[in-house]
């Protein structure tokens, strides 16, 4: 079974830090990406890579960055965090190819309080 | 850019009453949908697909949904739902514009009292 795993599943950041969130998967997939979940907003793409240090803006890029310098590893980093980014994040992976319609395979989430 | 639609943003049934959730999008082309599901303090898990033929797909835990092309809709639907479809789910869905990553609805809360 295809296991992502989200390096913290709550984090209390403040405001002006720049903040790491990790995120692992163990299925040797291609692709994978970076949603924020809110409240009444579903979940929005901030960021998704099809490859090693491949990545792609999504719809809310804005105030972060990725890295993937491994297959297995999507990093999103928080430049300089504001009380705006609270907010749940998912990352989820899926295999690529020559198929674009994977499903995708989430984490669990990582909670992010910005004060 | 394609974007999706969920009307029903919060839903209360009672157990054994019947499900429908809308789901439309607004990509005029070739489209690949989904229907995603997360329970209680559990991570987004998929309950079916629709990539292409029978436009009736069937998941997991009797869910079905129907892709009616020409109302660009994608509704999920379940004939006797149980305490334990207490969930919320999101509907996704991928234009084949090379974009290689879903573009979700905003989601339905669905809460069945028993």
């Amino acid at each position: 079974d295809v296991k992502v795993t989200q390096s913290s599943r709550y984090l209390v950041k403040r405001t002006g830090e720049k903040v790491f969130l990790e995120c692992v998967q163990d299925m040797d997939h291609e692709n994978m990406f970076w949603y924020r979940q809110d409240p009444g907003l579903g979940l929005r793409l901030i960021y998704f890579s099809y490859d090693v240090k491949m990545k792609e803006k999504g719809d809310i890029p804005e105030g972060y960055s990725v890295s993937r310098e491994k297959k297995e590893r999507f990093s999103l980093i928080l430049e300089s965090a504001s009380t705006n980014q609270t907010s749940m994040y998912l990352c989820a992976s899926s295999w690529g190819g020559s198929s674009y319609n994977s499903p995708l395979h989430f984490g669990n989430g990582t909670r992010l309080t910005v004060t | 850019a394609q974007s999706v639609s969920q009307h029903n943003h919060h839903v209360i049934l009672s157990e054994a009453a019947s499900l429908e959730l809308g789901c439309n999008y607004s990509y005029g082309g070739t489209v690949n949908l989904f229907w995603y599901v997360q329970y209680p303090g559990q991570h987004l898990q998929l309950l079916l697909k629709y990539f292409s033929g029978d436009p009736l797909v069937k998941g997991i835990k009797g869910f079905e949904a129907e892709f009616i092309k020409s109302k660009f809709s994608f509704n999920l639907r379940k004939p006797s739902v149980q305490w334990s479809d207490t969930a919320e789910y999101f509907c996704a869905v991928n234009a084949n514009t090379g974009r290689r990553a879903l573009t979700f609805g905003s989601g339905t809360r669905l809460q069945v009292q028993p």
